[in-house]
């Protein structure tokens, strides 16, 4: 099936350290969304996007939709241990999620 | 609200057993999503339903696979017979449905899965 791609695949940064990370895509979805998926859970929505071009936050985490419909952008800014996990962009025409290939994300104290 | 509620967690079975998966959406959401996860395929849709009805099954690996929504509380998914390389993580995901227009998104909320082993 159809997959987005995520870069980079894999993130071993030091706490305190921003991150970021995009997905793109060669269809126009109308809705981005960012999951994070622990260890042995299943993915936990972090961010929804709905227009072109909007730009949204949650605490730490920023996220952009992309103006062509086509990217999107993930920012954590000062990661702290917790962040650990897989991250996966997900865009939606209906009511599908097509999912990214994930970047893991390994924080160092 | 409990969320999502998969059976079982762990599942290890030998190749030609038949394996059923079951999952209790969140009450009041009318929209129901399984998943596989591997590492080589990633997060895949196998099928969704509205209203307890199948909408897409077109991620349906093959004839081997079902899936059932009897209710509104409750969904299977069966393989039969099962082989090594359905070997993978089974997510059971539910939501209200998308309420209108294009700017309107439910957000899906995701079980624990179900960890399949087949030998």
């Amino acid at each position: 099936g159809q997959q987005l791609n995520q870069s980079p695949q894999s993130m071993f940064i030091q706490e305190g350290e921003d991150v970021s990370m995009n997905c793109t895509s060669s269809s126009i979805f109308n809705t981005w969304l960012w999951y994070k998926q622990d260890p042995g859970e299943g993915p936990v929505l972090l961010i929804a996007l709905y227009k072109a071009g909007e730009l949204t936050s949650n605490g730490r985490l920023t996220a952009q939709f992309g103006i062509t419909r086509k990217d999107s952008f993930l920012n954590i800014s000062a990661s702290i241990p917790s962040d650990v996990g897989i991250y996966f962009c997900a865009g939606a025409n209906t009511d599908k999620l097509i999912f990214g290939t994930g970047t893991r994300l390994q924080v160092f104290p | 609200d409990a969320g999502v509620i998969q059976s079982p967690r762990h599942e290890v079975t030998e190749m030609g057993q038949e394996v059923t998966l079951r999952c209790k959406p969140i009450s009041g959401h009318n929209s129901l999503f399984w998943y596989r996860q591997t590492m080589m395929r990633g997060l895949e849709l196998l099928i969704y339903f509205n209203n307890n009805v199948p909408i897409d099954d077109s991620g349906m690996p093959e004839d081997r696979f079902s899936a059932k929504m009897p209710n509104a509380s409750f969904s299977t998914l069966k393989i039969q017979p099962s082989e090594p390389r359905d070997s993978a993580v089974y997510f059971c995901a539910s939501s209200f449905p998308l309420t209108g227009g294009p700017s309107s998104y439910n957000e899906q909320f995701f079980g624990p899965g179900t960890r399949l082993t087949v030998l």
